[in-house]
């Protein structure tokens, strides 16, 4: 079983739509879960942190956890094609020998199209 | 505020040298981990230092090290190049440190180098 597993893609969404990904992952003693977006030949930026369960939202984005579940998602509103990109689900234990160690999934790409 | 700068940005190597990449974290971080990026294995990380001390350690062959000074920039080496290091090396920066706040653990990448290795 992969640490951390994210939905198989690429995931397509008309324009306007709500896009959902989704991540699931194996260590209970995760503490730090993060998104990252990335561009076709970009590195990784930082879109959501999340540390508690339940939801945060932050302009379009919403990131939902649920660490009895070991799962968090990233929602999406009102895609746009410029949101069409890979992405990423990252997660970190935090101290002990998990110093700044992110578990990354294997990315979903996301396209949107108008 | 200036993000994470990496140098140089493409590398063009042959099997058996070796390599050295550079790595500025943002101002005020103390924390640079290094990944290294394939399509087959995604995203994997490195090592980690903070105040000048390797904390953590992936599971990379010896070939691979790294550094950090005081200033926080870190560098990381790549000895006796094999094809299958050809990869984007990513370094990320947090703020990191003893004090127990989520958002410390926050990582921002710098926009990578390119190795390739013929």
């Amino acid at each position: 079983q992969k640490e951390v597993e994210q939905n198989s893609g690429p995931l397509s969404v008309p324009e306007g739509a709500i896009a959902s990904l989704n991540c699931t992952y194996s260590d209970r003693v995760s503490q730090s879960f993060f998104w990252y977006r990335q561009y076709s030949g970009k590195s990784p930026e930082l879109i959501m942190s999340i540390y508690s369960n339940g939801d945060k939202e932050d302009g379009r984005f919403t990131a939902q956890l649920n660490k009895a579940s070991q799962y968090v998602s990233l929602l999406i509103r009102d895609s746009q094609p410029s949101d069409s990109a890979t992405y990423l689900c990252a997660v970190n234990r935090a101290g002990g020998t998990s110093y700044g160690k992110l578990t990354f999934g294997q990315g979903t790409i996301l396209t949107v199209h108008p | 505020k200036a993000g994470v700068t990496q140098t140089p940005r493409y590398l063009i190597k042959t099997r058996g040298q070796q390599v050295t990449l550079s790595c500025s974290p943002i101002s005020g971080h103390r924390s640079v981990s290094w990944y290294q990026q394939t399509p087959g294995q995604g995203l994997q990380f490195l090592f980690e230092y903070f105040s000048e001390t390797q904390r953590n350690k992936g599971n990379f062959p010896g070939r691979f090290s790294g550094r950090q000074f005081s200033n926080s920039r870190s560098e990381m080496n790549v000895s006796t190049l094999e094809l299958g290091d050809s990869a984007l090396y990513l370094c990320a920066s947090s703020l990191a440190g003893p004090i127990t706040r989520d958002t410390y653990n926050e990582q921002f990448f710098g926009p990578g180098t390119r190795l390739t290795v013929l």
